[in-house]
C-alpha cells in the first residue's frame, strides 16, 4: 500500500518569503509523485511531477520539490511567495502498474500575509 | 485541447433524488478517473475507465454508484438515492501517461 503524509494542515508565510510545505511519502516499489494546487472552487492543477528522472523537479509557478529517497520526502519549496500563491497544496503517489491510480494528502492550506 | 470539463458546476437535490454528472475528457486521452473530495480532505479515488473499459472501482463506491464511458469518450457518474453523504466535491480526470489533467469539479450538496 502507498501513502502520503503532509506535514502542516495550515502554513502561513509573509509575502516574500520561502515556501516550504512538506511531503513524506510511503511506498513498497519506488513512486511517482505529484504536487497539486487547488484554488477555491476549481478542480486540481498539477504544479510539478517525479517520475524517476532527475530528484529535483521544477515545476509551474516557481515551485520546485526533491525527491529525497532516503528520508522518503518530496518538499515543495519556492524561493519567494505571492498573494496569488494562497491556495491548497495536495501531494500525490502513485506507482507504475498501479493504474496511475493517485492516492492523495489531506492538504496544506498556504495563506500568504503582507 | 480544451481541458477536462464537467457538468454541472454545482447540483443541489433532496435527499433521494437521483442525480448524473458529466465529464467530457481531453480527446486523446484514453484513461478517465473520478474522485471525490469532502470537506478538508484530500481527492479520494472511486473509479477508472481505460477507453471503455471499467477497470477498477474503490469500495468507496456503493452500488448506488455507478459510472459509465460509452464509446470511450465522455463518461456519467450516477448516483442514486442520494444520501447526505454524498454531499461532496466530484472531480474528473483524464489521462495518456503520468499524472492526471482535473476537471473543475461538480460539488453536490444533498438537502
Amino acid at each position: 500500500a502507498q501513502s502520503v503524509t503532509q506535514l502542516g494542515s495550515h502554513v502561513s508565510v509573509s509575502e516574500g518569503a520561502l515556501v516550504l510545505l512538506r511531503c513524506n511519502y510511503s511506498s513498497s516499489v519506488p513512486p511517482y509523485l505529484f504536487w497539486y494546487v487547488q484554488y477555491p472552487n476549481q478542480g486540481l492543477q498539477l504544479l510539478l511531477k517525479y517520475t524517476s528522472a532527475a530528484t529535483l523537479v521544477k515545476g509551474i509557478n516557481g515551485f520546485e520539490a526533491e525527491f529525497k529517497k532516503s528520508e522518503t520526502s518530496f518538499h515543495l519549496t519556492k524561493p519567494s511567495a505571492h498573494m496569488r500563491d494562497a491556495a491548497e497544496y495536495f501531494c500525490a503517489v502513485t506507482f507504475t502498474g498501479g493504474g496511475n491510480k493517485l492516492t492523495f494528502g489531506t492538504g496544506t492550506q498556504l495563506k500568504v500575509e503582507l | 485541447d480544451t481541458g477536462v470539463s464537467q457538468n454541472p458546476r454545482h447540483k443541489i437535490t433532496k435527499r433521494g433524488q437521483n442525480v448524473t454528472f458529466r465529464c467530457d475528457p481531453i480527446s486523446e486521452h484514453n484513461r478517465l478517473y473520478w474522485y471525490r473530495q469532502t470537506l478538508g480532505q484530500g481527492p479520494e479515488f472511486l473509479t477508472y475507465f481505460q477507453n471503455e473499459a471499467q477497470l477498477e472501482k474503490s469500495r468507496l463506491l456503493s452500488d448506488r454508484f455507478s459510472a459509465e464511458r460509452p464509446k470511450g469518450s465522455f463518461s456519467t457518474l450516477e448516483i442514486q438515492r442520494t444520501e447526505q453523504g454524498d454531499s461532496a466535491m466530484y472531480l474528473c480526470a483524464s489521462s495518456l501517461d503520468i499524472g492526471y489533467t482535473f476537471g473543475s469539479g461538480t460539488r453536490l450538496t444533498v438537502v
